[in-house]
C-alpha cells in the first residue's frame, strides 16, 4: 500500500492567498484526522472524519479554515484567507476505525508570507 | 481541558544505557498512544495501549500504562543510535465513540556513541 498521500509537499503562498491541502487515505480506512504542527504549539488534532462525516471540527482555528471528505478516498484543508501564523507542517492520517492505530501521511510544509 | 505532560523534554543519552520517558495525563482515559518522529519526517506509530495495565513491547522500546495514576512510561533498553528521534505521548479524550487525540510536547532523544 502506498500510504497515506499528501499534496503538496511544500507550499509557499501570500498573506491572504487562498490554500488548499489535500489528502488520500490508506484504501479500506474510514477514520480521516487533519493535524496542524508548530514549535510554539505541537502537534493540534483540527478535525476528523469518520465515513466521510465530519465528527469534531473543535480543533479548527477559526472560520478562515474548513475541511471537507467528499468521499472515503479524499478529503482537503482549506485556508481562505492565508496568514503569516498559518504556517506550520500539516498532517493528513488515517486509521481503520476511530481508537486504532493512526498512520501518518508525510505532511504538507506550509509558509505564509 | 486534557493536559498532557512528558518529561524529560531532552534526553541525551550514551549507547547502552536505560531509561525511561514519563507521559502523565490531567483526566480519565484507557487509550493512550505512543509515536516517533525523526526530523523532518512524519509520525510513526509505535504503540497503542487500550486498557489499564497494558504492557507492549517492540525490540529495545516497552511502553506500559496505568490508568489510575494516569501515566504511561516509555522506557528504552540499551539505547542505540538508531533510537535518536522524538517521542511523543497521545492521550485520547473524548471517551466512548468520542474520539480526540491531545499530544505532549514530545522528548527529543540523542543517543551518543
Amino acid at each position: 500500500d502506498a500510504g497515506v498521500i499528501q499534496s503538496p509537499r511544500h507550499e509557499v503562498t501570500e498573506m491572504g492567498q487562498e490554500v488548499t491541502l489535500r489528502c488520500k487515505p490508506i484504501s479500506g480506512h474510514n477514520s480521516l484526522f487533519w493535524y496542524r504542527q508548530t514549535m510554539m504549539r505541537g502537534l493540534e488534532l483540527l478535525i476528523y472524519f469518520n465515513n466521510n462525516v465530519p465528527i469534531d471540527d473543535s480543533g479548527m482555528p477559526e472560520d478562515r479554515f474548513s475541511a471537507k471528505m467528499p468521499n472515503a478516498s479524499f478529503s482537503t484543508l482549506k485556508i481562505q484567507p492565508s496568514e503569516p501564523r498559518d504556517s506550520a507542517v500539516y498532517f493528513c492520517a488515517s486509521s481503520l476505525g476511530q481508537v486504532e492505530t493512526q498512520y501518518f501521511g508525510p505532511g504538507t510544509r506550509l509558509l505564509v508570507l | 481541558e486534557l493536559k498532557v505532560e512528558q518529561n524529560p523534554l531532552f534526553l541525551s543519552m550514551q549507547e547502552g544505557k536505560n531509561y525511561t520517558i514519563y507521559c502523565n495525563y490531567s483526566t480519565t482515559s484507557d487509550r493512550l498512544y505512543w509515536y516517533r518522529q525523526d526530523p523532518g519526517k512524519s509520525l510513526e506509530s509505535l504503540f497503542v495501549l487500550l486498557s489499564n495495565g497494558a504492557v507492549k513491547q517492540e525490540g529495545r522500546l516497552m511502553a506500559s500504562l496505568d490508568t489510575k495514576a494516569r501515566l504511561s512510561t516509555l522506557h528504552i533498553t540499551a539505547a542505540v543510535h538508531d533510537l535518536s528521534a522524538t517521542y511523543f505521548c497521545a492521550v485520547d479524550s473524548g471517551g466512548g465513540s468520542n474520539y480526540k487525540l491531545t499530544f505532549g510536547k514530545g522528548t527529543l532523544l540523542t543517543v551518543n556513541p
